[in-house]
């Protein structure tokens, strides 16, 4: 089943505008991360953040975690053509304790970056 | 390293034959996955190793899959005999450390008419 559900299912923007991805989820989590999928190709890791953390960066990613409404977000900031892919949250639901290793996935968001 | 690494990079076969789909995962990682990704479905785990054994198989949808890792740098996924709703691309991705995430492969398209 799914654990992860992102919104919206399709982005689709100009180069240079941000781009936010949002994700739910049910059970407590160990940590959260970031995926990205160019077609035709495996996926890719971006980011990850953990349930002690609220908002990670890393170059022009920005991931938000809240996990008192089981959620996260990701912002791409500064757009660019290139970063048109499919972008999957995915969950690790060990618990503070430690993780599991096992991500559960969820089915992504299109992003499209027009030029 | 070359990361992980799968083979073959598509494959067309017919209903009943035998599939076997093969990764390499990267040297050191002592996690191994396999995935399924569909449209209706999206990702799935079917199976993951640790230390070359299996801990949790309970995503493989029937006893015509099979998956075997004989050693750290080698993995089986096996159909036998294959169905067209097998029809995905299968993943396999392998892990070191949980602070870092998965390494995926380049995945195998299956096709079976």
């Amino acid at each position: 089943s799914q654990q992860g559900e992102e919104d919206p299912q399709a982005l689709s923007i100009q180069e240079g505008e941000n781009a936010t991805m949002n994700c739910s989820y049910k059970t407590s989590i160990n940590n959260l991360q970031w995926y990205r999928q160019n077609s035709g190709r495996g996926l890719v890791h971006l980011i990850l953040i953990r349930s002690n953390e609220r908002e990670k960066h890393s170059g022009r990613l920005r991931v938000t975690l809240d996990t008192s409404k089981k959620s996260s977000s990701l912002l791409i900031t500064a757009s660019r053509a290139a970063d048109t892919a499919s972008y999957f949250c995915a969950t690790d639901q060990g618990n503070s304790g430690g993780s599991n290793y096992k991500l559960t996935f969820g089915k992504g968001t299109l992003l499209t970056v027009n030029p | 390293d070359a990361g992980v690494i799968q083979s073959p990079r598509h494959e067309v076969t017919e209903m009943g034959q035998e599939v076997t789909l093969r990764c390499k995962p990267i040297s050191g990682h002592d996690y191994l996955f396999w995935y399924r990704q569909t449209m209706m479905r999206g990702l799935e785990l079917l199976i993951y190793f640790n230390n070359n054994v299996p801990i949790d198989d309970s995503g493989m949808p029937e006893d015509r899959f099979s998956a075997k890792m004989p050693n750290a740098s080698f993995s089986t996924l096996k159909i036998q005999p294959s169905e067209p709703r097998d029809s995905a691309v299968y993943f396999c991705a392998s892990s070191g450390d949980s602070n870092y995430g998965y390494t995926f492969g380049s995945g195998t398209r299956l096709t079976v008419v």
